[in-house]
């Protein structure tokens, strides 16, 4: 069956780096485009980014762009999130989902159980 | 970018009907069929229950189903059972290829 399993989470520092990991099983990479979605304790869902099947397309909400960079190794099978720039309220559970097509869409049938991120001095 | 508005809480009784709306504008709810809704109990990963406006996924219970109008959404559950106490959020595209979640809507069964 469909499995993501995120990694990567911890503790940084306001302004730091950190890179997340999503790795997949269980169907054809490549065939779905995916997304990082995030949810603060005790608050509801934010989408982060999307990243189209074959990578040439990349979204991103106002909140992140600029300071997030989405890929994907469709080889390895591997959804990355690159955040720079942290700041405190980018602290939350951070999920990765597929979606059930090769672009963005709000139809996401498959999602992993999240790594969290602490930002904080 | 603001969040699409939904009741923060909404409850019924076992065997009741219950209506959550998802309140957008012209360049999400209302400009797109691409519309979803999520069920999320505590410490769980989002479940998807409609799709596309008024889908189900398959092995998703026929006492889920999703509407339309103009830029409100909704999600009916009918014949309301204890499982169903969970949070809710609505989903859709928006113009600028982003996606936008609601609030989340807490159902509660009394």
């Amino acid at each position: 069956q469909v499995q993501l399993a995120e990694s990567g989470g911890g503790v940084v520092q306001p302004g730091r780096s950190l890179r997340l990991s999503c790795a997949s099983s269980g169907f054809t990479f490549s065939q779905y485009a995916l997304h990082w979605v995030r949810q603060a304790p005790g608050k509801g869902l934010d989408w982060v980014a999307a990243i189209s099947s074959d990578g040439n397309f990349k979204y991103y909400a106002d909140s992140v762009r600029g300071r997030f960079t989405i890929s994907r190794d469709n080889s390895r099978k591997i959804l990355s999130l690159q955040m720079n720039s942290l700041r405190p309220d980018d602290a939350a559970k951070y999920f990765c989902a597929r979606d059930e097509s090769d672009y963005a869409s709000s139809r996401w049938a498959s999602w992993g159980q999240g790594t969290l991120l602490t930002v904080s001095s | 970018q603001s969040a699409l508005t939904q009741p923060a809480s909404v409850s019924g009784s076992p065997g009741q009907s219950i209506t959550i709306s998802c309140t957008g504008t012209s360049d999400d709810v209302g400009g797109y069929s691409d519309v979803s809704w999520y069920q999320q109990h505590p410490g769980k990963a989002p479940k998807l229950i409609i799709y596309d406006v008024d889908n189900r996924p398959s092995g998703v219970s026929n006492r889920f189903s999703g509407s339309k109008s103009g830029n409100t959404a909704s999600l009916t559950i009918s014949g309301l059972r204890n499982e169903d106490e969970a949070d809710y959020f609505c989903n859709s595209f928006r113009t600028s290829d982003t996606l936008v979640f609601g609030g989340g809507t807490k159902v509660t069964v009394l």
